[in-house]
């Protein structure tokens, strides 16, 4: 009965090879999110989905492109991978709402570039 | 440049005593979140408080808000083993259709039996 799950837990992979993390929630939430937490524990958030348009774009490399297929799912392709971008993704999952709602996280997909 | 800034880095209490935590903020928020991250696990949210809310509870849970000194404070009181955890303050910038939580650093708090 996972709320957001995430796709593989775990991937490691050689520098300039393509990967993607898929994320899927079943809590019915219009909104999406991609995380990147490093090696000093620092969450950033990557992008934001609402109802499957990007609402939020941070700096990130345009090696990174998400993808939102329906308002469910939200997956992450990363094109030639990087050593720096070994670190652990989480994607978290919101229903819109005035004041603030929390957000609900996947179990994170730890990629580990060689 | 990062909202939140957690103190301490690190805590390690003796099962039973409270733990407090601390947030500081540089900008103006829509509200503030707190959540927890087990090893290696996602995070958990645990509370949230808006702006114009000074003092919020949950269970053994007590968020205090000082939005003049643009600062938070989480409290676990009687703490647990299974306290033992990364703690994550996030603030809400508040964009439109979507929240943009931007998260400190975190506090490391060990609870020893």
């Amino acid at each position: 009965d996972t709320a957001v799950s995430q796709t593989p837990k775990y991937l490691v992979t050689q520098m300039g090879n393509d990967k993607s993390i898929k994320c899927e929630q079943n809590l019915g939430h219009d909104t999406m999110y991609w995380y990147k937490q490093d090696s000093k524990k620092f969450l950033k958030i990557m992008f934001s989905y609402n109802n499957k348009e990007l609402i939020i774009n941070e700096t990130v490399p345009n090696r990174f492109s998400p993808k939102s297929p329906d308002k469910a799912h939200l997956n992450l392709h990363i094109n030639s991978l990087e050593l720096g971008d070994s670190a652990v993704y989480f994607c978290a999952s919101s229903q819109p709402g005035t004041g603030g709602v929390e957000q609900f996280f996947g179990p994170g997909t730890r990629l580990t570039v060689l | 440049s990062q909202q939140g800034e957690e103190d301490p880095q690190a805590l390690s209490i003796q099962e039973g005593e409270n733990a407090t935590m601390n947030c500081s903020y540089k900008t103006s928020i829509n509200n503030l979140q707190w959540y927890r991250q087990n090893s290696g696990r996602g995070l958990v949210h645990l509370i949230l408080i808006r702006s114009n809310e000074r003092e919020k509870h949950s269970g053994r849970l007590r968020v205090t808000l000082d939005t003049s000194k643009k600062s938070s404070s989480l409290l676990i009181t009687a703490s647990r083993a299974a306290d033992t955890a990364s703690y994550f303050c996030a603030t809400d910038a508040g964009i439109q259709g979507a929240q943009k939580l931007v998260f400190g650093q975190g506090t490391r708090l060990t609870i020893n039996p």
